[in-house]
């Protein structure tokens, strides 16, 4: 079936630094992505998303960028801060309606751990 | 606030016992599904629901049964005759039926002993 991955389980760095964190999906039809935050114990928060007809989005700190030429998604995360340590997910949706209304492909997570 | 409230927050059980987990929203959204989440692992769909009275099995739903009695509540039950149930569940609406963001409860942990 079509999944979702990331190239690296763990990024460890150092406060200030910018983070990036990868994502690669297989499905060519996927139409959103969108990448979560969880914090231990919680369950996952937005942070951002992208639609297939765009290659960058940016938000407060985030940008994601996706390259459908090889399926590539990222996270950059500028000055990264002590308080964004946790683990991080892709996600891909194939689009509204049918068997895939709503349903989300997540990736397996990347744990992001930032040293002061 | 709206939100999506799940209980109980920690949860252990004998082998062979049922148990149902609770998940209530408030946030009038039509959607709400079910996730498992295991360690290394993203979260894998059980069930979902669109409407009331209307559920369907997602990727996982075996050993799962679930309710849409009201629109606000959707009650997942891990039977005993899930064979590895220990996991964090977590409960889902969806927040933006254009893009399918999920908006998701804070979780339940369940442990078999």
């Amino acid at each position: 079936g079509e999944s979702v991955g990331l190239h690296l389980p763990t990024l460890s760095v150092q406060e200030g630094d910018n983070s990036i964190i990868n994502c690669a999906y297989s499905n060519s039809a996927s139409d959103y992505f969108i990448w979560y935050k969880q914090e231990s114990g919680k369950g996952p928060q937005f942070i951002i998303d992208i639609r297939s007809n765009m290659d960058k989005r940016q938000g407060q700190r985030v940008t994601v960028l996706l390259n459908k030429t090889v399926k590539h998604l990222s996270l950059q995360i500028a000055a990264t801060q002590p308080g964004d340590s946790a683990v991080y997910f892709c996600a891909e949706n194939t689009g509204r309606g049918g068997t895939s209304y709503g349903k989300l492909t997540f990736g397996q997570g990347t744990i992001l751990t930032v040293h002061p | 606030d709206g939100g999506i409230t799940q209980s109980p927050k920690y949860l252990f059980r004998k082998e062979g016992q049922n148990v149902t987990l609770s998940c209530e929203q408030n946030l009038n959204h039509d959607a709400m599904y079910w996730y498992r989440q295991d360690p290394g692992q993203g979260l894998r769909l059980i069930y979902y629901s669109q409407i009331v009275n209307d559920f369907q099995k997602g990727d996982i739903a075996e050993g799962y049964s679930v309710s849409r009695e009201k629109k606000e509540s959707f009650p997942l039950t891990v039977t005993s005759a899930q064979k590895n149930p220990t996991a964090f569940y977590l409960c889902a609406t969806d927040r933006d039926t254009y893009t399918g963001e999920l908006f998701f409860g804070e979780g339940s942990r369940l442990t078999v002993l």
